[in-house]
């Protein structure tokens, strides 16, 4: 399996809700990473989980929530967002942290109303 | 912090004509550059890296460090490869900084 799965593939909620979004890998990576990407822009880092310990957070807002279960999971937990959260969400995978490319999801595209 | 330019948010060739795609970036470590490409209705995904050296699909990419600049490039374009190209650098400390993203056009 050389996937990387996000589901679900496509969330619409309210700004009161709370969600979570999943990505799964089976290729044995350590590495695992979450990009927002708005529209015609390119993928910016939110949060990088290496071993399964969050290594780096680029000073993403509280109301979005990582979790690493295990080596294989990474969750994103979605709480309060507002409308300018709606994005792409793409979850990514690589080999070691600061290693090897970088395998992404096809991404979970969210729609805060 | 690293920089990655692609000063060509748009690109558009016809079939069998050179294509070069620039990257220009800005980092004062030694980066690991990259080449990712998304197809319509396709994941994001690695077309080549400049530490393996080898051409992917007819691609080239050198790393020039004089130039700091990673231009990707095809001798004769094809339709199929009308993509969108971003051009990625990755730091030491493992971060990736992604280009703005040139949308390639082969037309026939």
């Amino acid at each position: 399996d050389t996937e990387v799965t996000q589901t679900p593939k496509h969330l619409v909620m309210g700004m009161t809700n709370k969600k979570s979004l999943k990505c799964e890998q089976h290729m044995g990576h350590r590495a695992m990473y979450w990009y927002k990407q708005k529209a015609k822009k390119p993928p910016e880092l939110m949060f990088v989980y290496s071993y399964e310990k969050l290594s780096i957070n680029e000073s993403v807002p509280s109301r979005f929530s990582p979790e690493c279960p295990n080596s294989s999971l990474l969750n994103l937990h979605l709480h309060a967002l507002q409308p300018e959260d709606s994005a792409l969400y793409l979850c990514a995978s690589s080999q070691d942290f600061g290693a090897g490319e970088l395998f992404f999801g096809e991404g979970s595209r969210l729609t805060v109303l | 912090a690293q920089r990655v330019t692609q000063p060509e948010k748009l690109l558009s060739v016809f079939k069998g004509a050179p294509v070069e795609l620039k990257c220009n970036y800005s980092y004062s470590g030694s980066p690991e550059l990259f080449w990712y490409v998304q197809y319509s209705r396709q994941r994001l995904q690695l077309l080549l890296r400049h530490i393996s050296r080898e051409s992917i699909k007819g691609f080239t990419a050198d790393l020039n460090k004089g130039e700091t600049s990673f231009h990707l490039k095809k001798p004769f374009a094809q339709e199929e490869d009308s993509a969108m190209y971003y051009c990625a650098l990755r730091t030491n400390a493992g971060k990736s900084t992604f280009g703005d993203g040139t949308t390639l056009t082969v037309k026939p």
